[in-house]
């Protein structure tokens, strides 16, 4: 079963606008992780935050915890065309040696 | 610094035959991983390995088998090959607790 569930499934914004995604999982957590994947490519990861930290920044990114919720929000401010992507968020067992992975959000920025 | 490396980058079987997919990794890593990605479904897991010479399986591991003699490797064979089996196969790695690395996939499709 899968532990990160994003939200939306898929998200079409313009240029220069905010784009928000969602993820929700299901156990209790250590750290919970944001990666992308552009179109054919493998994932390569943004941004981790641990189960103690309740916002985190990376340049455009900003990433916030919810542990009551189980719930992480991505936020990518001013976003360009080189942000189209499919965005994951990955949370590790309880044992801290596997990655679940929800189905990802598609995020199409159009010029 | 390659990263991970995964072979080949596409491969075409016909129903019955048997190959296998080759990652390497040069970052040390004690933990790996394979994947497999169909559309809709995100990543889902086939099997990994806790460091050399270990293995488990992962969410989805029946059909496949893998072998982790050397730290930097980590082999999936697939015995005999399904249509069902058509999929992209991502290897990563990770230390404890840290981000996963991500090879750029293989693309299997079994006929």
């Amino acid at each position: 079963s899968q532990q990160g569930e994003e939200d939306p499934q898929a998200l079409s914004i313009q240029e220069g606008e905010n784009a928000t995604m969602n993820c929700s999982y299901k156990t209790s957590i250590n750290n919970l992780q944001w990666y992308r994947q552009n179109s054919g490519r493998g994932l390569v990861h943004l941004i981790l935050i641990r189960s103690n930290e309740r916002e985190k920044h990376s340049g455009r990114l900003r990433v916030t915890l919810d542990t009551s919720k189980k719930s992480s929000s991505l936020l990518i401010t001013a976003s360009r065309a080189a942000d189209t992507a499919s965005y994951f968020c990955a949370t590790l067992d309880n044992y801290g040696q596997n990655f679940v992975f929800g189905p990802g959000t598609r995020l199409s920025v159009l010029p | 610094n390659a990263g991970v490396t995964q072979t080949p980058k596409f491969r075409v079987l016909k129903t019955g035959q048997s190959m296998t997919l080759l990652c390497a990794q040069d970052m040390n890593h004690e933990y790996m991983y394979w994947y497999r990605q169909d559309p809709g479904m995100g990543l889902r897991l086939i099997h990994y390995s806790v460091g050399e010479g270990t293995t488990a399986k992962g969410e989805v591991p029946d059909g496949y088998n893998v072998s982790r003699l050397k730290k930097q490797n980590f082999l999936l064979g697939l015995e005999s090959a399904a249509p069902s089996q058509t999929s992209v196969y991502f290897c990563a790695s990770s230390f404890p607790g840290g981000f996963a690395f991500f090879g750029q996939g293989t693309r299997l499709t079994v006929v």
